[in-house]
């Protein structure tokens, strides 16, 4: 399996609601990210796991809450947005930290209404 | 404001000619360039990568550039294909803390006319 996969694939919320984002790999990477990617824009780091344990996290708003329950998932729950995070959302994975191979998931288009 | 940056740079031409998509980076501590293609709909996708010890690497059909001096990065495509349409970016990496980290640059949309 060299895929790191994403649902759900859309996502309309609205901005009372609490709603999670999950991502999985069976590659045996031990680093894995978030970026959120607007429309006509490169993707932007948010959060950078290594080891399950988050090793960056870009300035990201608290409603952004970032889990990584074992090596192979990653889930981002989202509570509170506003309609200005309606965006891609990307998760990817590498072996390590300190390892350059990326692997991209197809990403999560979330609509906040 | 923010119309600035809606429009991404974009780059049309016919099928079967040679298409070269050009990118400045910002780090001179970056030590690892990756052109990645992106699809409607999809994630990036990975194209070809260079280290910084060289200036040139080729694939099938793409060839990335690397000008340290100067901070640019280039993809060439030969014989553009339908394919190809896509937005496609530069991504440098480099080392920020303890970890390795991927910065994309600008992208730009490939236009394939038949």
């Amino acid at each position: 399996d060299t895929e790191v996969t994403q649902t759900p694939k859309h996502l309309v919320m609205g901005m009372t609601n609490k709603k999670s984002l999950k991502c999985e790999q069976h590659m045996g990477h031990r680093a894995m990210y978030w970026y959120k990617q607007k429309a006509k824009k490169p993707p932007e780091l948010m959060f950078v796991y290594s080891y399950e344990k988050l090793s960056i996290n870009e300035s990201v708003p608290s409603r952004f809450s970032p889990e990584c329950p074992n090596s192979s998932l990653l889930n981002l729950h989202l509570h509170a947005l506003q309609p200005e995070d309606s965006a891609l959302y990307l998760c990817a994975s590498s072996q390590g930290p300190h390892w350059d191979g990326y692997t991209f998931g197809s990403g999560t288009r979330l609509t906040v209404v | 404001g923010e119309s600035v940056g809606l429009h991404l740079p974009t780059l049309s031409v016919q099928e079967g000619d040679n298409s070269i998509i050009n990118c400045a980076y910002s780090n001179s501590a970056s030590d690892y360039f990756i052109w990645y293609k992106q699809e409607s709909g999809k994630g990036p996708q990975f194209i070809i990568d260079i280290r910084s010890n060289m200036d040139k690497r080729q694939g099938q059909r793409v060839t990335v550039l690397l000008n340290k001096t100067v901070k640019h990065l280039s993809l060439q495509i030969a014989a553009t294909q339908p394919g190809d349409s896509a937005v496609y970016f530069c991504a440098e990496i480099g080392t920020s803390g303890s970890a390795r980290q991927l910065t994309f640059g600008s992208g730009t949309q490939l236009t394939v006319l038949p």
